[in-house]
Protein backbone atom coordinates (compact mmCIF):
# COMPACT_ATOMS: atom_id res chain seq x y z
CA UNK A 1 0.00 0.00 0.00
CA UNK A 2 1.31 3.47 -0.85
CA UNK A 3 2.09 5.74 2.25
CA UNK A 4 4.31 5.79 5.23
CA UNK A 5 4.17 2.84 7.46
CA UNK A 6 5.91 1.76 10.36
CA UNK A 7 6.91 -1.04 12.73
CA UNK A 8 5.81 -2.49 14.91
CA UNK A 9 3.34 -0.97 16.19
CA UNK A 10 3.79 -1.47 19.94
CA UNK A 11 6.93 -3.16 21.40
CA UNK A 12 7.90 -3.88 24.93
CA UNK A 13 11.89 -4.47 25.84
CA UNK A 14 13.80 -4.36 28.43
CA UNK A 15 16.21 -2.00 30.19
CA UNK A 16 19.51 -2.34 28.01
CA UNK A 17 18.36 -3.82 24.70
CA UNK A 18 18.99 -2.87 21.27
CA UNK A 19 15.77 -2.19 19.29
CA UNK A 20 15.24 -1.44 16.05
CA UNK A 21 12.23 1.03 14.40
CA UNK A 22 11.16 0.68 10.99
CA UNK A 23 10.22 2.90 8.87
CA UNK A 24 9.25 2.96 5.36
CA UNK A 25 7.86 5.27 2.57
CA UNK A 26 6.19 4.58 -0.82
CA UNK A 27 6.20 8.53 -1.88
CA UNK A 28 9.93 8.57 -2.84
CA UNK A 29 10.20 11.87 -0.48
CA UNK A 30 13.59 12.87 0.00
CA UNK A 31 13.09 14.09 3.68
CA UNK A 32 12.33 11.66 6.86
CA UNK A 33 12.02 12.14 10.06
CA UNK A 34 11.78 10.79 13.58
CA UNK A 35 9.85 12.24 16.33
CA UNK A 36 9.26 11.08 20.11
CA UNK A 37 5.54 12.23 21.72
CA UNK A 38 5.41 12.23 25.49
CA UNK A 39 2.61 14.09 27.22
CA UNK A 40 3.52 17.71 28.35
CA UNK A 41 5.88 17.74 25.86
CA UNK A 42 4.29 17.71 22.29
CA UNK A 43 6.22 16.20 19.26
CA UNK A 44 10.50 16.38 19.92
CA UNK A 45 12.63 15.72 16.61
CA UNK A 46 15.17 13.10 17.31
CA UNK A 47 16.84 12.75 13.63
CA UNK A 48 15.91 13.68 9.93
CA UNK A 49 17.42 12.74 6.32
CA UNK A 50 17.67 15.19 3.68
CA UNK A 51 18.41 12.20 1.71
CA UNK A 52 19.92 8.89 1.47
CA UNK A 53 22.97 8.29 3.54
CA UNK A 54 22.51 12.19 4.63
CA UNK A 55 21.27 12.41 8.34
CA UNK A 56 20.85 15.04 10.77
CA UNK A 57 20.14 15.67 14.82
CA UNK A 58 16.78 17.25 15.59
CA UNK A 59 16.24 17.80 19.58
CA UNK A 60 16.77 15.43 21.62
CA UNK A 61 19.35 12.91 19.74
CA UNK A 62 21.03 11.08 22.32
CA UNK A 63 20.57 7.66 22.87
CA UNK A 64 19.54 6.92 19.10
CA UNK A 65 21.22 6.13 15.98
CA UNK A 66 19.33 6.36 12.46
CA UNK A 67 20.48 5.19 9.25
CA UNK A 68 19.35 6.09 5.74
CA UNK A 69 20.97 3.12 3.17
CA UNK A 70 17.82 3.25 0.56
CA UNK A 71 15.57 7.00 0.26
CA UNK A 72 12.36 4.95 1.38
CA UNK A 73 13.71 3.05 4.65
CA UNK A 74 14.47 5.06 7.58
CA UNK A 75 15.01 3.08 10.95
CA UNK A 76 15.60 4.21 14.29
CA UNK A 77 17.75 2.28 16.69
CA UNK A 78 17.86 2.41 20.57
CA UNK A 79 20.96 0.96 21.11
CA UNK A 80 20.43 0.27 24.60
CA UNK A 81 17.18 1.34 26.22
CA UNK A 82 16.69 3.16 29.07
CA UNK A 83 13.00 3.74 30.71
CA UNK A 84 13.65 7.17 29.60
CA UNK A 85 12.96 6.40 25.99
CA UNK A 86 9.57 4.46 26.60
CA UNK A 87 7.46 6.59 24.28
CA UNK A 88 5.32 7.06 21.07
CA UNK A 89 7.91 7.46 18.04
CA UNK A 90 6.27 8.53 14.51
CA UNK A 91 8.41 8.32 11.48
CA UNK A 92 7.24 11.60 9.17
CA UNK A 93 8.10 12.24 5.59
CA UNK A 94 8.19 15.62 3.49
CA UNK A 95 8.86 16.22 -0.45
CA UNK A 96 11.80 17.62 -1.46
CA UNK A 97 11.33 21.60 -1.08
CA UNK A 98 11.13 22.04 2.76
CA UNK A 99 9.27 25.19 2.07
CA UNK A 100 6.26 25.18 3.80
CA UNK A 101 5.74 21.82 2.76
CA UNK A 102 3.67 19.54 5.10
CA UNK A 103 5.29 16.56 6.61
CA UNK A 104 3.26 12.77 6.32
CA UNK A 105 2.93 10.84 9.55
CA UNK A 106 3.05 6.91 10.16
CA UNK A 107 0.68 5.37 12.83
CA UNK A 108 3.24 5.57 15.54
CA UNK A 109 5.22 3.11 17.40
CA UNK A 110 4.36 2.73 21.30
CA UNK A 111 7.59 1.76 22.88
CA UNK A 112 7.81 0.36 26.22
CA UNK A 113 11.14 -0.01 28.33
CA UNK A 114 10.77 -1.93 31.18
CA UNK B 1 15.52 29.63 19.60
CA UNK B 2 12.07 29.00 18.75
CA UNK B 3 9.23 28.06 20.80
CA UNK B 4 5.19 27.13 20.32
CA UNK B 5 3.14 27.33 23.12
CA UNK B 6 -0.63 25.91 23.15
CA UNK B 7 -2.39 27.25 26.47
CA UNK B 8 -5.53 24.99 26.65
CA UNK B 9 -4.66 21.82 27.18
CA UNK B 10 -8.29 20.75 26.89
CA UNK B 11 -10.98 22.33 25.26
CA UNK B 12 -14.44 21.21 24.80
CA UNK B 13 -17.10 22.83 22.15
CA UNK B 14 -20.89 21.48 21.31
CA UNK B 15 -21.59 19.90 18.05
CA UNK B 16 -22.47 23.04 14.95
CA UNK B 17 -20.56 25.09 17.15
CA UNK B 18 -17.61 27.08 16.38
CA UNK B 19 -14.29 26.88 18.51
CA UNK B 20 -11.28 28.65 18.65
CA UNK B 21 -7.95 27.17 19.65
CA UNK B 22 -4.42 29.34 20.48
CA UNK B 23 -1.46 29.46 19.71
CA UNK B 24 1.84 31.64 19.77
CA UNK B 25 4.96 31.31 18.89
CA UNK B 26 8.59 32.57 19.40
CA UNK B 27 10.83 33.56 16.65
CA UNK B 28 13.41 36.20 15.36
CA UNK B 29 12.98 34.86 11.93
CA UNK B 30 10.90 36.60 9.45
CA UNK B 31 10.34 34.74 6.95
CA UNK B 32 8.69 30.78 8.35
CA UNK B 33 5.43 29.11 7.93
CA UNK B 34 3.10 27.64 10.37
CA UNK B 35 1.03 24.39 10.46
CA UNK B 36 -1.83 23.05 12.72
CA UNK B 37 -2.27 19.02 12.62
CA UNK B 38 -4.84 17.22 13.96
CA UNK B 39 -4.29 13.82 15.79
CA UNK B 40 -7.40 11.51 15.94
CA UNK B 41 -7.35 9.15 18.67
CA UNK B 42 -6.45 6.50 15.93
CA UNK B 43 -3.13 8.69 16.58
CA UNK B 44 -2.14 8.93 12.74
CA UNK B 45 -1.69 12.86 12.38
CA UNK B 46 -2.89 14.99 9.12
CA UNK B 47 -2.11 18.07 8.26
CA UNK B 48 -5.30 20.84 8.73
CA UNK B 49 -4.26 24.47 7.13
CA UNK B 50 -0.77 25.93 6.42
CA UNK B 51 0.40 29.82 6.58
CA UNK B 52 3.08 31.72 5.15
CA UNK B 53 4.60 34.08 7.32
CA UNK B 54 5.15 36.28 4.49
CA UNK B 55 1.20 36.28 3.40
CA UNK B 56 -0.89 38.28 5.05
CA UNK B 57 -4.33 36.47 4.13
CA UNK B 58 -5.34 33.91 7.08
CA UNK B 59 -5.77 30.72 5.40
CA UNK B 60 -8.98 29.03 5.07
CA UNK B 61 -10.23 25.18 4.47
CA UNK B 62 -13.24 24.47 4.48
CA UNK B 63 -14.51 24.77 8.10
CA UNK B 64 -10.87 25.47 9.10
CA UNK B 65 -9.59 29.23 9.38
CA UNK B 66 -6.72 31.05 10.85
CA UNK B 67 -6.32 34.50 12.44
CA UNK B 68 -2.58 35.20 11.83
CA UNK B 69 -1.49 37.86 13.91
CA UNK B 70 2.23 38.10 13.04
CA UNK B 71 3.24 41.49 14.91
CA UNK B 72 1.81 39.24 17.98
CA UNK B 73 3.13 35.63 17.31
CA UNK B 74 -0.22 34.48 17.59
CA UNK B 75 -1.66 31.56 15.18
CA UNK B 76 -5.25 30.37 16.46
CA UNK B 77 -7.55 27.76 14.74
CA UNK B 78 -10.69 28.53 14.56
CA UNK B 79 -13.40 25.57 13.77
CA UNK B 80 -16.88 26.29 12.13
CA UNK B 81 -19.70 24.20 12.55
CA UNK B 82 -17.96 21.41 14.86
CA UNK B 83 -18.27 17.71 14.14
CA UNK B 84 -18.41 14.88 16.26
CA UNK B 85 -15.03 13.63 13.53
CA UNK B 86 -13.11 16.89 14.52
CA UNK B 87 -12.48 15.31 18.02
CA UNK B 88 -8.94 14.80 18.61
CA UNK B 89 -5.94 16.37 19.45
CA UNK B 90 -4.64 19.46 17.38
CA UNK B 91 -0.93 20.65 17.45
CA UNK B 92 0.56 23.77 16.07
CA UNK B 93 3.70 23.68 14.57
CA UNK B 94 6.53 26.65 13.78
CA UNK B 95 8.82 25.65 10.43
CA UNK B 96 12.39 27.00 9.14
CA UNK B 97 14.51 25.97 7.20
CA UNK B 98 17.38 28.10 5.78
CA UNK B 99 21.27 27.60 5.50
CA UNK B 100 21.31 23.94 6.21
CA UNK B 101 19.37 24.25 9.21
CA UNK B 102 15.95 23.42 10.07
CA UNK B 103 13.56 23.60 12.82
CA UNK B 104 10.23 21.94 13.00
CA UNK B 105 9.10 23.08 16.41
CA UNK B 106 5.86 21.34 18.01
CA UNK B 107 3.39 22.84 20.59
CA UNK B 108 2.38 20.30 23.01
CA UNK B 109 -1.14 20.17 21.88
CA UNK B 110 -4.87 20.88 22.94
CA UNK B 111 -7.22 18.31 23.16
CA UNK B 112 -10.87 19.19 21.26
CA UNK B 113 -13.65 16.78 22.09
CA UNK B 114 -16.68 17.94 20.54
CA UNK B 115 -19.69 17.19 22.27
CA UNK B 116 -23.34 15.83 20.45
Amino acid sequence: DAGITQSPRYKITETGRQVTLMCHQTWSHSYMFWYRQDLGHGLRLIYYSAAADITDKGEVPDGYVVSRSKTENFPLTLESATRSQTSVYFCASSESNLQGREQYFGPGTRLTVT
Amino acid sequence: AQTVTQSQPEMSVQEAETVTLSCTYDTSENNYYLFWYKQPPSRQMILVIRQEAYKQQNATENRFSVNFQKAAKSFSLKISDSQLGDTAMYFCAFMKYASGTYKYIFGTGTRLKVLA
